[in-house]
Protein backbone atom coordinates (compact mmCIF):
# COMPACT_ATOMS: atom_id res chain seq x y z
CA UNK A 1 0.00 0.00 0.00
CA UNK A 2 1.45 3.30 -0.47
CA UNK A 3 2.86 5.63 1.90
CA UNK A 4 2.92 9.29 2.15
CA UNK A 5 4.45 10.68 5.54
CA UNK A 6 4.90 14.92 5.82
CA UNK A 7 6.52 16.65 8.55
CA UNK A 8 6.28 18.80 10.33
CA UNK A 9 2.61 18.74 10.87
CA UNK A 10 2.72 22.64 10.89
CA UNK A 11 5.61 25.25 11.03
CA UNK A 12 5.15 28.76 11.89
CA UNK A 13 7.99 31.03 9.93
CA UNK A 14 8.44 34.85 10.33
CA UNK A 15 8.28 36.57 6.88
CA UNK A 16 11.17 36.42 5.31
CA UNK A 17 12.39 33.35 7.22
CA UNK A 18 13.27 30.45 4.62
CA UNK A 19 12.24 26.69 5.52
CA UNK A 20 11.70 23.36 3.57
CA UNK A 21 8.77 21.07 4.09
CA UNK A 22 9.52 16.75 4.01
CA UNK A 23 6.92 14.36 2.10
CA UNK A 24 8.60 11.06 2.54
CA UNK A 25 7.18 8.09 0.57
CA UNK A 26 6.70 4.39 -0.31
CA UNK A 27 5.41 3.68 -3.36
CA UNK A 28 5.39 0.16 -5.75
CA UNK A 29 6.51 2.61 -8.70
CA UNK A 30 6.09 6.09 -8.78
CA UNK A 31 4.68 7.54 -11.84
CA UNK A 32 4.58 11.03 -10.23
CA UNK A 33 5.10 13.04 -7.33
CA UNK A 34 2.62 16.01 -6.51
CA UNK A 35 2.43 19.43 -4.51
CA UNK A 36 -0.70 21.19 -3.50
CA UNK A 37 -1.46 24.04 -1.84
CA UNK A 38 -4.83 24.35 -0.12
CA UNK A 39 -6.70 27.59 1.62
CA UNK A 40 -8.80 26.91 4.43
CA UNK A 41 -12.67 26.12 2.94
CA UNK A 42 -10.99 25.60 -0.67
CA UNK A 43 -9.86 22.75 -3.06
CA UNK A 44 -6.24 22.29 -3.88
CA UNK A 45 -4.61 24.34 -6.25
CA UNK A 46 -1.92 22.27 -8.43
CA UNK A 47 2.19 23.42 -7.58
CA UNK A 48 4.35 21.01 -9.44
CA UNK A 49 4.54 17.30 -10.68
CA UNK A 50 8.29 15.48 -10.02
CA UNK A 51 8.82 12.47 -11.69
CA UNK A 52 12.33 11.04 -11.43
CA UNK A 53 14.78 11.66 -8.38
CA UNK A 54 16.86 14.52 -8.97
CA UNK A 55 14.36 16.28 -10.71
CA UNK A 56 13.68 20.14 -9.27
CA UNK A 57 11.24 22.58 -10.51
CA UNK A 58 10.44 26.09 -9.36
CA UNK A 59 7.37 28.64 -9.08
CA UNK A 60 8.14 32.02 -7.18
CA UNK A 61 9.52 31.58 -3.60
CA UNK A 62 9.08 27.55 -3.76
CA UNK A 63 11.30 24.29 -4.80
CA UNK A 64 10.35 21.21 -5.25
CA UNK A 65 13.02 18.63 -5.03
CA UNK A 66 12.79 15.02 -5.40
CA UNK A 67 14.65 11.80 -4.41
CA UNK A 68 14.45 8.20 -4.72
CA UNK A 69 12.54 8.16 -1.23
CA UNK A 70 11.07 11.77 -0.50
CA UNK A 71 10.43 15.03 -1.16
CA UNK A 72 11.29 18.44 -0.32
CA UNK A 73 8.99 22.17 -0.93
CA UNK A 74 11.44 24.79 0.15
CA UNK A 75 9.95 27.88 0.72
CA UNK A 76 12.73 30.82 0.17
CA UNK A 77 12.01 34.07 1.53
CA UNK A 78 8.09 33.43 2.80
CA UNK A 79 5.60 36.29 3.12
CA UNK A 80 2.13 36.02 4.87
CA UNK A 81 0.08 35.07 1.81
CA UNK A 82 2.32 31.52 1.83
CA UNK A 83 0.87 30.90 4.49
CA UNK A 84 -1.51 27.63 3.56
CA UNK A 85 -1.65 23.95 4.07
CA UNK A 86 0.79 22.14 1.56
CA UNK A 87 -0.15 18.68 0.60
CA UNK A 88 1.91 16.00 -1.06
CA UNK A 89 0.58 13.13 -3.17
CA UNK A 90 1.95 9.94 -4.97
CA UNK A 91 0.92 8.73 -7.80
CA UNK A 92 1.93 4.37 -8.62
CA UNK A 93 1.91 2.88 -11.94
CA UNK A 94 -0.61 -0.01 -11.84
CA UNK A 95 -1.95 -2.47 -13.40
CA UNK A 96 -5.47 -1.40 -14.16
CA UNK A 97 -3.77 2.70 -14.92
CA UNK A 98 -6.13 4.18 -12.34
CA UNK A 99 -4.41 7.59 -11.79
CA UNK A 100 -5.03 7.82 -8.38
CA UNK A 101 -3.38 9.72 -5.81
CA UNK A 102 -2.57 8.89 -2.11
CA UNK A 103 -2.57 12.32 0.08
CA UNK A 104 -0.45 12.86 2.61
CA UNK A 105 -1.67 14.78 6.01
CA UNK A 106 -0.10 18.21 5.24
CA UNK A 107 2.11 20.60 6.57
CA UNK A 108 0.25 23.63 7.46
CA UNK A 109 2.46 26.82 6.91
CA UNK A 110 1.77 30.13 9.01
CA UNK A 111 3.73 33.21 7.97
CA UNK A 112 3.90 35.91 10.41
CA UNK A 113 4.73 39.82 8.95
CA UNK B 1 -7.85 26.80 -18.25
CA UNK B 2 -7.90 23.27 -16.75
CA UNK B 3 -11.09 25.00 -14.52
CA UNK B 4 -12.88 22.83 -12.31
CA UNK B 5 -16.47 23.95 -10.48
CA UNK B 6 -18.61 22.10 -7.71
CA UNK B 7 -22.08 22.99 -7.14
CA UNK B 8 -23.32 23.84 -4.18
CA UNK B 9 -20.75 25.03 -2.31
CA UNK B 10 -22.54 24.83 0.88
CA UNK B 11 -25.39 22.45 2.01
CA UNK B 12 -27.31 21.84 4.97
CA UNK B 13 -29.78 19.06 5.23
CA UNK B 14 -31.64 17.02 7.75
CA UNK B 15 -31.17 13.53 8.49
CA UNK B 16 -32.48 10.87 5.74
CA UNK B 17 -32.54 12.87 3.11
CA UNK B 18 -30.29 12.51 0.09
CA UNK B 19 -28.05 15.18 -1.06
CA UNK B 20 -26.96 15.89 -4.77
CA UNK B 21 -23.17 17.64 -5.64
CA UNK B 22 -22.03 18.42 -9.36
CA UNK B 23 -18.70 18.72 -10.52
CA UNK B 24 -17.99 20.39 -13.62
CA UNK B 25 -14.92 20.42 -15.90
CA UNK B 26 -15.44 24.03 -17.08
CA UNK B 27 -12.93 24.25 -20.09
CA UNK B 28 -11.61 20.13 -20.90
CA UNK B 29 -13.06 16.82 -21.31
CA UNK B 30 -12.88 15.20 -17.91
CA UNK B 31 -12.18 11.68 -19.02
CA UNK B 32 -11.85 10.42 -15.31
CA UNK B 33 -13.05 12.13 -12.13
CA UNK B 34 -12.27 11.30 -8.85
CA UNK B 35 -14.04 12.29 -5.38
CA UNK B 36 -12.75 12.64 -2.16
CA UNK B 37 -13.66 13.37 1.55
CA UNK B 38 -11.98 15.50 3.87
CA UNK B 39 -12.72 15.55 7.71
CA UNK B 40 -11.27 18.93 9.95
CA UNK B 41 -7.32 18.72 9.84
CA UNK B 42 -7.15 15.81 8.00
CA UNK B 43 -6.08 15.15 4.66
CA UNK B 44 -8.01 14.03 1.46
CA UNK B 45 -9.40 10.51 0.85
CA UNK B 46 -10.31 8.97 -2.05
CA UNK B 47 -14.15 7.83 -1.85
CA UNK B 48 -14.28 7.01 -5.79
CA UNK B 49 -12.67 7.06 -9.83
CA UNK B 50 -14.98 7.72 -12.09
CA UNK B 51 -14.94 7.46 -16.02
CA UNK B 52 -17.32 8.90 -18.54
CA UNK B 53 -19.77 6.83 -19.45
CA UNK B 54 -18.69 2.88 -16.35
CA UNK B 55 -19.54 2.41 -13.63
CA UNK B 56 -17.54 3.98 -10.37
CA UNK B 57 -15.07 2.11 -8.64
CA UNK B 58 -14.99 2.50 -4.84
CA UNK B 59 -12.41 2.61 -2.28
CA UNK B 60 -12.58 -0.11 0.09
CA UNK B 61 -14.64 0.88 3.54
CA UNK B 62 -17.18 3.10 0.88
CA UNK B 63 -20.50 2.50 0.24
CA UNK B 64 -22.02 2.21 -2.77
CA UNK B 65 -25.35 2.42 -2.44
CA UNK B 66 -24.87 5.48 0.11
CA UNK B 67 -22.37 7.47 -2.61
CA UNK B 68 -23.85 6.93 -5.90
CA UNK B 69 -22.09 8.82 -8.49
CA UNK B 70 -22.67 9.27 -11.81
CA UNK B 71 -20.46 10.38 -14.45
CA UNK B 72 -23.00 10.81 -17.50
CA UNK B 73 -20.50 13.26 -19.98
CA UNK B 74 -17.14 14.36 -20.34
CA UNK B 75 -17.65 17.65 -18.35
CA UNK B 76 -19.98 16.38 -15.57
CA UNK B 77 -19.96 13.89 -12.82
CA UNK B 78 -22.44 13.97 -9.46
CA UNK B 79 -21.91 12.53 -6.31
CA UNK B 80 -25.39 11.96 -4.58
CA UNK B 81 -25.26 11.31 -0.62
CA UNK B 82 -28.28 8.89 0.21
CA UNK B 83 -29.89 8.51 3.27
CA UNK B 84 -27.58 11.10 5.33
CA UNK B 85 -26.34 11.27 8.59
CA UNK B 86 -24.72 13.44 10.52
CA UNK B 87 -21.53 11.42 10.26
CA UNK B 88 -21.52 12.33 6.45
CA UNK B 89 -20.92 15.77 7.26
CA UNK B 90 -17.83 16.57 5.85
CA UNK B 91 -15.83 18.38 2.89
CA UNK B 92 -16.27 16.72 -0.59
CA UNK B 93 -14.35 17.72 -3.32
CA UNK B 94 -13.80 16.52 -6.99
CA UNK B 95 -10.91 15.80 -9.20
CA UNK B 96 -10.97 15.92 -12.69
CA UNK B 97 -8.21 14.21 -15.53
CA UNK B 98 -7.88 14.08 -19.09
CA UNK B 99 -6.67 11.40 -21.30
CA UNK B 100 -2.87 11.69 -22.10
CA UNK B 101 -2.45 14.30 -19.35
CA UNK B 102 -2.60 11.83 -16.18
CA UNK B 103 0.04 13.73 -14.76
CA UNK B 104 -2.27 16.43 -14.22
CA UNK B 105 -5.15 16.69 -11.83
CA UNK B 106 -7.21 19.32 -10.86
CA UNK B 107 -9.81 20.16 -8.46
CA UNK B 108 -12.64 21.84 -7.68
CA UNK B 109 -13.22 24.01 -4.88
CA UNK B 110 -14.97 21.79 -2.35
CA UNK B 111 -18.37 21.26 -1.28
CA UNK B 112 -19.06 21.85 2.34
CA UNK B 113 -22.18 19.25 3.73
CA UNK B 114 -23.95 19.64 7.13
CA UNK B 115 -26.46 16.96 8.38
CA UNK B 116 -28.66 17.77 11.18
Amino acid sequence: EDQVTQSPEALRLQEGESSSLNCSYTVSGLRGLFWYRQDPGKGPEFLFTLYSAGEEKEKERLKATLTKKESFLHITAPKPEDSATYLCAVQAKTRSNDYKLSFGAGTTVTVRA
Amino acid sequence: GAVVSQHPSRVICKSGTSVKIECRSLDFQATTMFWYRQFPKQSLMLMATSNEGSKATYEQGVEKDKFLINHASLTLSTLTVTSAHPEDSSFYICSATTSGRFNEQFFGPGTRLTVL
